[in-house]
């Protein structure tokens, strides 16, 4: 199956500062990606869908200006948790869609799991 | 065993019983629908989907059954094993904007 990454797995930063984690589809062409976030023992929440070379589309409730996310080319979607603070610590999971499967055909990167202290 | 998903977030079976893992989806107009595995922390792994226009799939061990009546979706495994010891979530699709919306999960305990 297709594979995606996800750097890093694990980040641990300083309240205030801004962290960037990058998703990748590795042999195929995404054209959409989607960014999650999942705290412990809870669902999956999906946060935002990012198109290629086109604004990502917001839930309600996530912050766009707080979760900046960039999807400047086919294979890379970048999410920006920018002047983080201790709730933003989570599990970050991106899926991405596209290459010979159909709509539905999505898949998912291993996850990064974020600590603000 | 089974599992009422929302309100039974965990569910023990004894290896090689039979699980069946339930889930209620919110929107009648979501035409697609995926059973993910998720291991600690790791993303979630494809298991099996099913599509609006069938009520019944069966893969390797496991079975999806919809009943759009209803509004539900179930999970079956036969013989579980100790390695079915996960959370499990179902998605639903909607086709207009595409995105998946995962339910709340349960958390299967294989007990040896």
């Amino acid at each position: 199956g297709a594979v995606v990454s996800q750097h890093p797995s694990r980040v641990i930063c300083k309240s205030g500062t801004s962290v960037k984690i990058e998703c990748r589809s590795l042999d195929f062409q995404a054209t959409t990606m989607f960014w999650y976030r999942q705290f412990p023992k809870k669902s999956l929440m999906l946060m935002a869908t990012s198109n290629e070379g086109s604004k990502a589309t917001y839930e309600q409730g996530v912050e766009k200006d707080k979760f900046l996310i960039n999807h400047a080319s086919l294979t890379l979607s970048t999410l920006t948790v920018t002047s983080a603070h201790p709730e933003d610590s989570s599990f970050y999971i991106c899926s991405a869609r596209g290459g010979a499967g159909g709509r539905e055909t999505q898949y998912f990167g291993p996850g990064t799991r974020l600590l603000v202290l | 065993g089974e599992s009422v998903g929302l309100h039974l977030p965990t569910l023990s079976v004894q290896e090689g019983d039979n699980s069946i893992i339930n889930c209620a989806y919110s929107n009648s107009a979501s035409d697609y629908f995926i059973w993910y595995k998720q291991e600690s922390g790791k993303g979630p792994q494809f298991i099996i989907d099913i599509r609006s226009n069938m009520d019944k799939r069966q893969g390797q061990r496991v079975t999806v059954l919809l009943n759009k009546t209803v509004k539900h979706l179930s999970l079956q495994i036969a013989a579980t094993q100790p390695g079915d010891s996960a959370v499990y979530f179902c998605a639903e699709n909607r086709r207009a904007g595409n995105q998946f919306y995962f339910g709340t999960g349960t958390s299967l305990t294989v007990i040896p």
